[in-house]
């Protein structure tokens, strides 16, 4: 079975420091991958992908990710973290070609001043 | 703002009953997505349609259904409510060349009493 696990229930740091949320993930074949964002009372927006090509992939609001094959992860990262990034994370995969996704269980990150 | 809308905001309605959730997508998307986002089961994929046409389905129940309609709206009915229906219901919708680049909507919140 196809699935994404985000280790981490809750992610806490200071302004300024930097910020890293985990993503494993099982999937057959070659992944697409996936980070998305939620801030309270928003739905989902997108973050960045990695389809194929350079590990390091840049994404919006100066996040980026990790795809390190042979550990199978997709970690987020971004060197200094600021207060308005305290969200709801979620990393995803894709698991057909029509664009399913399965979805990790969140990481909530919480930056404090 | 993502250009997908979803109506209602909010629904509160009782145990037994039926509700019907409105979504249009992007203007130019013809894939629509529905997620079900609860405390307990986390973002859980439910159906996917394209131009009106079903697409992929995930963890739907049997109660629930959807379609999409020749103006590429959806809609989501949930039927015979249970408590454990309450969850916030997102859409969201991508283009065909991007399948995995979904647009979220900013959800239904539906409290079933």
């Amino acid at each position: 079975a196809q699935s994404v696990a985000q280790p981490e229930d809750q992610v806490n740091v200071a302004e300024g420091n930097p910020l890293t949320v985990k993503c494993t993930y099982s999937v057959s074949g070659n992944p697409y991958l996936f980070w998305y964002v939620q801030y309270p009372n928003r739905g989902l927006q997108f973050l960045l992908k990695y389809i194929t090509g350079d590990n390091l992939v840049k994404g919006s609001y100066g996040f980026e990710a990790e795809f390190n094959k042979s550990q199978t992860s997709f970690h987020l990262k971004k060197p200094s973290a600021l207060v308005s990034d305290s969200a709801l994370y979620f990393c995803a995969a894709q698991t057909d070609s029509w664009g399913k996704l399965q979805f990790g269980a969140g990481t909530q990150v919480v930056v404090t001043p | 703002d993502s250009g997908v809308t979803q109506t209602p905001k909010h629904l509160i309605t009782a145990t037994g009953q039926r509700v019907t959730l409105r979504c249009s997508p992007r203007s130019g998307d013809l894939s629509v997505y529905w997620y079900q986002q609860s405390l307990d089961q986390g973002l859980q994929f439910l159906i996917q349609y394209y131009n009106g046409e079903e697409r992929a389905k995930g963890n739907i129940l049997e109660r629930f259904s959807a379609q999409q309609f020749p103006d590429l709206h959806s809609e989501l009915n949930l039927s015979s409510l249970e408590l454990g229906d309450s969850a916030l219901y997102f859409c969201a919708s991508s283009a065909i060349s991007s399948p995995s680049e979904q647009f979220f909507g900013p959800g239904t919140r539906l409290t079933v009493l």
